[in-house]
């Protein structure tokens, strides 16, 4: 089973619009970490936004803010005024417990397309 | 500046033909990864460091080695590539593995072409 399902592969924002970037996530455990990283073409993952389980208050970073929803186990990714060098696959990722330590898992990624 | 540098860009191997792939730290973290990333779908943890500590996930096939000689770098060995481990193979580090905030820092992937 899936533990983190990004619904949208592709996504068009219009410039200096709002986007949100949805993220759905699947865990027993009490303790974790909620990320997004954006990949752009030249392939170096890059992280944007963190938010933890036990974080009363949603996480935001300048133009990106995160909307957790505990209940709906949902981490959506918005991203306001949108930008040309906004374009990227965004991954949705979550940081659990394993063997070793805590892992980071990846959902399958959107890809945001914004447009002048 | 700090960084996580992987060699090289791209990669072409043989059908059967043993890779290397190499991953190089200089933001001295304890802990290094493996991710294989296949079009359109979720990058996979092959497996991670922690120090000289291997942690190998139970789906990675046998086919994957690693190695970490020192704390700057890390191996990927593919023994026999066939044509379904074409991917691009992530490197990522982070400073810890007891912490939920831990956020990784990737390398730019080297991609892997099996001919």
């Amino acid at each position: 089973a899936q533990k983190i399902t990004q619904t949208q592969p592709g996504m068009f924002v219009q410039e200096k619009e709002a986007v949100t970037l949805d993220c759905t996530y699947d865990t027993s455990d009490p303790s974790y970490g909620l990320f997004w990283y954006k990949q752009p073409s030249s392939g170096e993952m890059i992280f944007l936004i963190y938010q933890g389980s036990y974080d009363q208050q949603n996480a935001t970073e300048g133009r990106y803010s995160l909307n957790f929803q505990k209940a709906r186990k949902s981490a959506n990714l918005v991203i306001s005024a949108s930008q040309l060098g906004d374009s990227a696959m965004y991954f949705c990722a979550m940081r659990e417990r394993g063997t070793g330590g805590f892992k980071t898992i990846f959902g399958a990624g959107t890809r945001l397309f914004v447009k002048a | 500046d700090a960084m996580v540098i992987q060699n090289p860009r791209y990669q072409v191997t043989q059908f059967g033909k043993p890779v290397t792939l190499s991953c190089s730290q200089t933001l001295n973290h304890n802990v290094m990864y493996w991710y294989q990333q296949k079009s359109s779908q979720a990058p996979k943890l092959l497996f991670h460091y922690y120090d000289k500590d291997f942690n190998n996930e139970a789906d990675t096939p046998d086919n994957f080695q690693s190695r970490r000689p020192n704390t700057s770098f890390c191996f990927l060995d593919i023994r026999s590539p066939g044509l379904g481990d074409a991917a691009m193979y992530l490197c990522a580090t982070s400073r810890d593995t007891g912490q939920t905030n831990e956020k990784l820092f990737f390398g730019s992937g080297t991609q892997l072409s099996v001919l």
